[in-house]
This record gives structure tokens, sequence and C-alpha cells, in this order.
């Protein structure tokens, strides 16, 4: 079946430092891929997304290149701020019967420190 | 533009007990999806509803149900409550299944 594999958290950085989450997927077909964020006591918000391979989402300083060759989607931000603290959450879409679904990873909790 | 609303925002319940979760969609959204999202976990997805009818289903026992109505909005329903059953509770709605938007979430505390 479809999955998504994140690279374990949790990640501590600096402010200011360079970021990278891992994400692998395993899907039949032509999947789209996400990433959603999600605050404390908040629900998820996507971040960005890419809906077929070589394509790149990018948003608020965030990028991640939809890669089919090595079936990843990995997330980077060249420097980070304090209020980039969340979880983040990658995510692909799985077409089934005329409907989407979507299947989360696991999460990878981030926090910057001043 | 109001997004997707969900009520109550928490919830404590007893094992053994039945519970309705709510959810307004984002206007102009006609789908609605419900995920289970477990503490320091993932979200599940549980069913989605279009045309007020369930489309596809989720690994969940019956013991969950859902609604929608002729207005978008829809209901979780959750008999036989267990304490595994704890979970943020999230909505999302779409245009025909497409762009999601979710909710804040409903936080279920089983006791």
């Amino acid at each position: 079946g479809n999955s998504v594999t994140q690279m374990e958290g949790p990640v501590t950085l600096s402010e200011e430092a360079f970021l990278t989450i891992n994400c692998t997927y395993t899907a039949t077909g032509y999947p789209s891929l996400f990433w959603y964020v999600q605050y404390p006591g908040e629900g998820l918000q996507l971040l960005l997304k890419a809906t077929k391979a070589d394509d790149k989402g990018s948003n608020k300083g965030f990028e991640a290149t939809y890669r089919k060759e090595t079936t990843s989607f990995h997330l980077e931000k060249g420097s980070v701020q304090v209020s980039d603290s969340a979880v983040y959450f990658c995510a692909l879409t799985s077409s089934q019967g005329g409907s989407e679904k979507l299947v989360f990873g696991k999460g990878t909790k981030l926090t910057v420190n001043p | 533009d109001a997004g997707v609303t969900q009520s109550p925002t928490h919830l404590i319940k007893t094992r053994g007990q039945q519970v309705t979760l709510r959810c307004s969609p984002k206007s102009g959204h006609d789908t609605v999806s419900w995920y289970q999202q477990a503490l320091g976990q993932g979200p599940q997805f549980i069913f989605q509803y279009y045309e007020e009818e369930e489309r596809q289903r989720g690994n969940f026992p019956d013991r969950f149900s859902g609604h929608q109505f002729p207005n978008y909005s829809s209901e979780l329903n959750v008999n036989a409550l267990l304490l595994g059953d704890s979970a943020l509770y999230l909505c999302a709605s779409s245009l025909n299944h497409y762009g999601y938007t979710f909710g804040s979430g409903t936080r279920l505390t089983v006791v």
C-alpha cells in the first residue's frame, strides 16, 4: 500500500540554521506530494505541494522537490526562525475509487532556539 | 470567508459512551474527510463523504460512522468508546476531493 516515511525527530536548531527534513514515499501510480505544518494546539496547514515529477513546491522560504527516481520529497529552508517551530508532516494523495485520501508520515517536530 | 469549523473543541467521555463530532466545511466545498490523529502520530484517514454518501473508508471499525447533510456539513459518530479512541479528530473539506482545508480539530479524551 501507499506510505510515507519521515526522518525521526525531534529536530532542534538555532535561529538562521539550515533545515532539511527527509521524506520518502511508496506509492502506485503518480501521487501528489505535500508538506503540512501543525502549530501547537492547532490543525494542519498546507505548507507546499508538488503534483508531478521534478516539480518544486515553495512557500514562506520552504522548498521541496518531487524526485520520482529517489521517491523523495525532502523539505528544506535556508534560514529558520523561532516562529518555524512546529510539527511538519509529509503526505501524499492516493486516488482510489474516484476519491483521494491523504496518507501522512508520522511527523517531525522542529524546535528553533533564539 | 470562514474556513473549516469543528465543534466542540474539547470533549471528555467515559468508556462505553457514544460521541458525536461536528464539522462545517469551508464555503464552496462539497467533500468532507475525517482523520484521527493520536498523540505523536500522523493523521489517519477514517472516511470521506461526498453527496451525502460515504465514498471511501479507512481501516476503522464499524463503531465509527458518519453522515453528511445537504448543506455539506458532517458528523462523526463513535460508539462504545475505548481508551484508545482518545485523539485529535480532524475534519478536512475540499471541492470535489481536491485541495484540502483542515479544521483545528476536536480533542477527545476517553477516561
